[in-house]
């Protein structure tokens, strides 16, 4: 079955500190996993998208890995901001007709001044 | 550009009742996808839509219809609402479905609809 899962699925880290947010996959077959920042009450934001060729991926403080030979990704987030309070979600797509996505649950980040 | 816009934010519904969810894209895009989310859970893809007059379904698609009959709007009819129907719906648009290799292009997403069916 192909499922997504995060962890933690919570978090709270002071302003300033840095944080890896994990995420674990068994979609087959596998295209790209994407990270999307989810404000409370808003839709998701993409941050990154990664293919199975791309290791490393960089937006300003969020920095994505993806390993797929284990199928797990990290999102590290550097020097964090108040603004970083969200839920960040690790999302697969299967590469089906139709854009077939397999969100995870997401982690829901509180950062405190 | 507006981006994805979604009509209404919030609404209430009595069981039995009947209201669509308006979505509105002003990218031009191809695909369009509604998604619901409920508390704790992922995204599950409720229907989506590769173009105009073709729309095909998704993972949770029992309790509703859809419709294309442009390139920007997709709307989402749900027909006789249920309490399991409550939840936030999200909209969603890309210029083509990520696939394999270079050609993954992302979703936007609109803002959602927050629906209470009591």
């Amino acid at each position: 079955k192909n499922q997504v899962e995060q962890s933690p699925q919570s978090l709270i880290i002071l302003e300033g500190k840095n944080c890896t947010l994990q995420c674990n996959y068994t979609v087959s077959p596998f295209s790209n996993l994407r990270w999307y920042k989810q404000d409370t009450g808003r839709g998701p934001v993409s941050l990154t998208i990664m293919t199975f060729s791309e290791n490393t991926k960089s937006n300003g403080r969020y920095t994505a890995t993806l390993d797929a030979d284990t199928k797990q990704s990290s999102l590290h987030i550097t020097a964090s901001q108040l603004s970083d309070s969200a839920s960040y979600i690790c999302v697969v797509s299967s590469g089906a007709l139709g854009g077939n996505l397999i969100f995870g649950k997401g982690t829901k980040l509180s950062v405190k001044p | 550009n507006a981006g994805v816009t979604q009509t209404p934010k919030f609404r209430i519904l009595k069981i039995g009742q009947s209201m669509t969810l308006q979505c509105t894209q002003d990218m031009n895009h191809n695909y369009m996808y509604w998604y619901r989310q409920d508390p704790g859970m992922g995204l599950k893809l409720i229907y989506y839509s590769v173009g105009a007059g073709i729309t095909d379904k998704g993972e949770v698609p029992n309790g509703y219809n859809v419709s294309r009959s442009t390139t920007e709007d997709f709307p989402l009819r749900l027909e006789l609402a249920a309490p399991s129907q409550t939840s936030v719906y999200f909209c969603a648009s890309s210029s083509l479905a990520g696939t394999s290799g270079k050609g993954a292009y992302e979703q936007y997403f609109g803002p959602g609809t927050r629906l209470t069916v009591t």
